[in-house]
């Protein structure tokens, strides 16, 4: 199974300030892929990115955010100000093998004050 | 749209029991995957066993298989000789498959399932 890393564990921020979130996949992979889970909620997606561009992004993924791959190994998720409910588990996710599945890194859980 | 319904919130089990999670999904695609991820109190999600839509035949792995009912939209999972290690939130997940594998992935609310000494 495909190693994903992500930093930090647990963020901890105040409301209005930006954060960003880093996903290290451990070997090369083109898909990439954040996730969030509110407290007690299922999983949600936010967004698909390929080839250095977004493929895909639900409805939650509105200005606030971005991602990039700045250095073609990091896979970063930015929140700009962040939201009292942007309290979650952030899920980042790559796909390998033939059958498109999708593992997922260990979260970081973020928690704005 | 897709939308996952698993609906049991959560079920509880002696250990070395048989127990079954249903999941029913809804979808106009012809052509996609279905998932079954655990995740643990640590939160991590990990994958439990895959099935292609287009394959008849019952995906397996050791304890773990599923009973996928294409027509019926029915995608269960069943655990045989249930371990402690199996406590966990079970989530049905949903990808459709148009080519390129950029889709986002669909989850149910998920089953937590204890297992019982």
């Amino acid at each position: 199974e495909p190693e994903v890393t992500q930093t930090p564990s647990h963020q901890v921020t105040q409301m209005g300030q930006e954060v960003i979130l880093r996903c290290v996949p451990i070997s090369n992979h083109l898909y990439f892929y954040w996730y969030r889970q509110i407290l007690g909620q299922k999983v949600e997606f936010l967004v698909s990115f390929y080839n250095n561009e977004i493929s895909e992004k639900s409805e939650i993924f509105d200005d606030q955010f971005s991602v990039e791959r700045p250095d073609g190994s990091n896979f970063t998720l930015k929140i700009r100000s962040t939201k009292l409910e942007d309290s979650a588990m952030y899920f980042c996710a790559i796909r390998a093998g033939v059958v498109d599945t999708q593992y997922f890194g260990p979260g970081t859980r973020l928690t704005v004050l | 749209a897709q939308t996952v319904t698993q609906s049991q919130p959560e079920m509880s089990v002696q250990e070395a029991e048989t127990v079954t999670l249903s999941c029913t999904y809804d979808t106009s695609e012809n052509n996609y995957y279905l998932f079954w991820y655990k995740q643990p109190p640590s939160r991590q999600m990990i994958l439990v066993i895959r099935q292609e839509a287009y394959k008849q035949q019952n995906a397996t792995e050791n304890r773990f298989s599923v009973n996928f009912q294409k027509a019926a939209k029915s995608f269960s999972l069943k655990i045989s000789d249930s371990q402690l290690g199996d406590t966990a939130m079970y989530f049905c997940a949903f990808m459709k498959h148009e080519g390129g594998g950029a889709d986002g992935l669909t989850f149910g609310k998920g089953t937590h399932l204890i297992i019982q000494p």
